[in-house]
This record gives C-alpha cells, structure tokens and sequence, in this order.
C-alpha cells in the first residue's frame, strides 16, 4: 500500500539553526501540504503546495518557511532560524486532487525539538 | 468562526463493547467532515468522510460515524471495539471559504481511546 514517508522521524536542533524537513509523497498524487502540531495543541495547516507553487498558506508560514519539490519526489519544509516556539510535530500529506471530497494521506510526522 | 472541538480527551471501553468518539462543528455552508487515526508512531490515517448524502457512513476498520445537522455533531462509532482500535483519533473539517479547494482543514484536538481487554 503507498504511503508517504517522512525523514527523520525526530530531529533536535539548536535555536537559530536552519532544519529541512523531508517528505516522499505518494508518487501519483499531486496536491503536497504541510501541517503542524505543537504538543497539547491543535493540528494546523502551513501550506498547500501544487504545480512547483505555494496555493495557499497560513498565518503561520512566515519567511522563516519555505517548501520546495527538488526532484520531483521529495517535498520538503525548510526553517532558515528555528526559534523555540517551532518545536512541534511536523506532519507532511498528499492527496490525488484539492477537491472538498478527497482525504490527504499524511506522513508519520517528523518530531522536531528545538533547544 | 468554523470550528471542530472533540469534547473528551479519552475515552475508555471495554474489548467487544461499542465505542463512540464524539465531535461538534460549527461550519458555515455544507459541512465537510473527515475522521482520521493516529497509531503510535504512525501519520494520520484516512479512516472516513461525510460529504452529502447518507447521514451514516461506513469506513475503515469497521468503524462509522453519523452526520447529524441538528445537533451539529458527528460522532465515531463501532459496534465492537477491538484492543487493536486504542490509537489517537482526530475528527477534522473546512476552515474557512476557501476550503472547498484546499486542504485547509481545522482539527479537534484528539481523543486518546484505550480499548481493553
């Protein structure tokens, strides 16, 4: 059964260093997001990702974010200077199309901790 | 403001009881609703969806879940829990206008279920 996989499954790292988070999407899908969940808290949306473009992102994906598709199977989030507050757990999903009617396939989620 | 709160934290059953995991929204429009499950160490899996149609949908695992509009809610339901059902599960729904074209979604914030034996 396909699925999509996320490398590491925990990083730590100190504050103010940059971490690329990395995501292997189901092969025929073509709709990539980025969600996060700090702990004790709710799931949260960063970005949607489709045609090598951000199609929408949240409060949260300031300039510290970005996301890329290097090679046309990895998809990843880069944070340039990781701050505290973005220690969470980092959940990567892709899905067939972007309509209302169809359910994202999310990764194992990367634990990120910030020190 | 759209919104999805699951109510209870945890919630504990005994092996071959049913189990109902419970969820409310508030959502402007024809809801959308999903239901997904944690594993340990495990992403979030697709369990089931209410777009329209039957208020009643059937999904993985032999789990179900009741879209009902009046009491705005849509609750997990099993006939039979099995120990293998003890996982995080999350119900999940549209976050805004945009949300018919996005995968925008807002999350309740998880209820721990503990089957046992």
């Amino acid at each position: 059964e396909p699925e999509v996989t996320q490398t590491p499954s925990h990083q730590v790292t100190q504050m103010g260093q940059e971490v690329i988070l990395r995501c292997v999407p189901i092969s025929n899908h073509l709709y990539f997001y980025w969600y996060r969940q700090i702990l004790g808290q709710k799931v949260e949306f960063l970005v949607s990702f489709y045609n090598n473009e951000i199609s929408e992102k949240s409060e949260i994906f300031d300039d510290q974010f970005s996301v890329e598709r290097p090679d046309g199977s990895n998809f990843t989030l880069k944070i340039r200077s990781t701050k505290l507050e973005d220690s969470a757990m980092y959940f990567c999903a892709s899905g067939r199309d972007r309509g209302r009617n169809t359910e994202a396939f999310f990764g194992q989620g990367t634990r990120l901790t910030v020190v | 403001a759209q919104s999805v709160a699951q109510p209870e934290d945890q919630v504990n059953v005994a092996e071959g009881n049913p189990l109902t995991v419970k969820c409310t929204y508030s959502v402007s429009g024809n809801p959308y609703l999903f239901w997904y499950v944690q594993y340990p160490n495990r992403g979030l899996q697709f369990l089931l969806k209410y777009i329209t149609g039957d208020n009643l949908v059937k999904g993985s695992y032999g789990f179900e879940a009741e879209f009902n509009k009046s009491q705005t809610s849509f609750h997990l339901k099993k006939p039979s829990a099995l120990v293998s059902d003890s996982a995080l599960y999350f119900c999940a729904g549209p976050s805004g206008e945009n949300a018919g074209n996005n995968r925008k979604l807002i999350w309740g914030l998880g209820t721990s279920l503990a089957v046992n034996p």
